[in-house]
């Protein structure tokens, strides 16, 4: 079955990095766009990024400034978020999703468990 | 990029319907056919229900559906069951950038 399994969380710094991995099983992951999208602790949902099935195209909200940057190796079947800069306010449970269909960017169909950042001093 | 906009709660009694708003600009929701819903039962990872405003992905009930009209889509759900008390998120592309995903900020659905 299709499966996502986020890892890379934990506790750090502000100012440091990190980065999150997010394997992937039981579907052909190269055909598919991948989003992260991450929630704070008692917030709502909040859309991070998305990365096209290839890898060329890569948009990211606004409000990451260049901090927060998807990557993806089809090889691996393993989508990336790399964190730089990490502030307080990127505390959050991140989820790595699925497109819903090969062809859909804007559709979340699947979703992991979610990995934990906390950025404390 | 701004949030659409949700009311932050709703409620009603088993076997009634419960219609919950989300409301864009012409830029986003009202240009294009992007919304979809998403429901988060609590502790739980979110969950797609409706997709390309009024499409059910496999496994959905038809107790939930979608509809929009100009700038507000909407979702309903009838037939009240208590498993559907959870939060519930719309979302569509942003009205900067049609790549980029936005979501509302959450209905906390309640049932009575």
């Amino acid at each position: 079955q299709v499966q996502l399994v986020e890892s890379g969380g934990g506790v750090v710094q502000p100012g440091t990095s990190l980065r999150l991995s997010c394997a992937a099983s039981g579907f052909t992951f190269s055909n598919f766009a991948m989003h992260w999208v991450r929630q704070a602790p008692g917030k709502g949902l909040e859309w991070v990024a998305v990365i096209s099935y290839d890898g060329v195209n890569k948009y990211h909200t606004d409000s990451v400034n260049g901090r927060l940057t998807i990557s993806r190796d089809n090889s691996k079947n393993t989508l990336y978020l790399e964190m730089n800069s990490l502030r307080g306010d990127d505390t959050a449970v991140y989820y790595c999703a699925r497109g819903l269909f090969p062809s859909s960017w804007h559709y979340l169909g699947t979703w992991g468990q979610g990995t934990l950042v906390a950025v404390s001093s | 990029q701004s949030a659409l906009t949700q009311p932050p709660s709703a409620s009603g009694s088993p076997g009634q319907s419960v219609t919950i708003s989300c409301t864009g600009t012409s830029n986003d929701v009202g240009l294009y056919s992007y919304v979809s819903w998403y429901q988060q039962l609590p502790g739980k990872v979110p969950k797609l229900m409706i997709y390309e405003v009024n499409k059910r992905p496999s496994g959905v009930p038809d107790r939930f559906s979608g509809s929009k009209s100009g700038n507000t889509a909407y979702l309903t759900v009838s037939g009240l069951q208590a498993e559907d008390e959870a939060e519930y998120y719309c979302t569509s592309n942003a009205a900067s950038n049609n790549f980029h995903v936005v979501f509302g900020g959450g209905t906390k659905l309640t049932v009575l």
